[in-house]
Parts: structure tokens; sequence; C-alpha cells
């Protein structure tokens, strides 16, 4: 199993510009999330999914869109990226409230 | 609402010394805690949790970490650091009612010196 993947790894995109973070998993879990790090505050939670179809708001929602058409994709939309989004983007997985899987992350930076 | 306090942003500390991590948390209910792990330039990784039972929990490379209810605290130890254990690491915690939502502390970055 790949586990979870993220692309792109690294990103630069200037203010005003849109772009969709890809995160997929292979391991058939119901609940994907998405979380952003910024130093000194841990991972806030964006968005997260309990399952096909179905999305719900984080901690820090503004700014972001997601969809889950599939089990598997979770992909996370910047519609309008502003320089306050810059940051390091976690998706993660799980199968119930026991453990999330993380992936490796994407680095983004907005000029 | 359930909140995660990491008490030091840092802890500088000597290979083969002991070290301890502090985090506290704030819930009105009955909650799941996690240690996570993240080594430089990578993702996050699950170091141990407390779900139920035994209060004190262990991983497979020698951390410890003990609940503790009335101080409302999951503190992480391990007797013996090796330069390798060098990385930031984040308590988090969940409850039934939040589903699988984590929340998280600041992080503690560890830096084990020769």
């Amino acid at each position: 199993n790949a586990g979870v993947t993220q692309t792109p790894k690294f990103q630069v995109l200037k203010t005003g510009q849109s772009m969709t973070l890809q995160c997929a998993q292979d391991m058939n879990h119901e609940y994907m999330s998405w979380y952003r790090q910024d130093p000194g505050m841990g991972l806030r939670l964006i968005h997260y999914s309990v399952g096909a179809g179905i999305t719900d708001q984080g901690e820090v929602p503004n700014g972001y869109n997601v969809s889950r058409s599939t089990t598997e994709d979770f992909p996370l939309r910047l519609l309008s990226a502003a320089p306050s989004q810059t940051s390091v983007y976690f998706c993660a997985s799980s199968p119930n409230y026991n453990e999330q899987f993380f992936g490796p992350g994407t680095r983004l930076t907005v000029l | 609402a359930q909140s995660v306090t990491q008490l030091d942003s840092q802890v500088p500390v000597f290979e083969e010394a002991p070290v301890e991590l502090r985090c506290n948390y704030s819930s009105s209910v009955s909650v799941y805690l996690f240690w996570y792990v993240q080594y430089p330039n990578q993702g996050l990784q699950l170091l141990l949790k407390y779900l139920s039972g035994s209060t004190l929990v262990e991983s497979i490379n020698g951390f410890e970490a003990e609940f503790n209810k009335s101080q409302t605290s999951f503190h992480l130890r391990k007797p013996s650091v090796h330069i390798s254990d060098t990385a930031e690491y984040f308590c988090a915690v969940s409850n039934k009612a939040a589903g699988n939502k984590l929340t998280f502390g600041g992080g503690t970055r560890v830096l084990v010196k020769p």
C-alpha cells in the first residue's frame, strides 16, 4: 500500500492564483482531512470528510474548498491564493477515531 | 470545545539523558489522547495513544506517556534519548462527540545533542 499520497510536494503561487492540492489514499478509509501547519501553532483542521459525498468545515476553512467524489480522493482547492495561505499542508485519513495516517505534506508559498 | 497546550516549544537534551515533554488538555467530555512525531521534512507518525484502560502507554522505541485525568495531562517521557529522537512532537486530543477531529498542541521541538 502507498498509504496517503500528496501532490505536489512544493508549489509557489502568486497572489490571486488558484490551484488544487491533491490527496489520495489506498487504505479504504472513510475519514479524510486537511490540515495546515504553521510554526508554533501545531496543525489546524481546514476541512474534513466522513465519507464520499460528505464534507464539513474545520477550524480554519476560509479560502479553501473541498469535495469528496470517491473514497480514495480528497482534493483541496485554493480559489484565490493569499500570502496568509503560505503554509505546509497535510492530508490525513483514518478508519475510525483510533489513528490518523498522514501524507508527506505540500509546502506552499504564496508571493 | 477541546484544546491542547504543550508547555515547552523547544527542549534541548544531551544524548542518553532523560526527556519529558509536557502536554495538558482541556475537554468537557472523555478524551482520546495521542502523541505524534514529525521527523525533519516528513509527515506526522503516530507515536502512542491512549483510548481507554491502562493509563500508562508505551511505544516500540522506548517512549511512554501517562494519562492523568485529575491533572488533565498526558506527558511524554523517555529515560534515555538518542540522536535519532531529534524531531518535533505533537500532543493531540479527540473525543467521541468530535468524531475523528483532532485538536493539536503547538508542538515541542526536541534537539538531542551528542
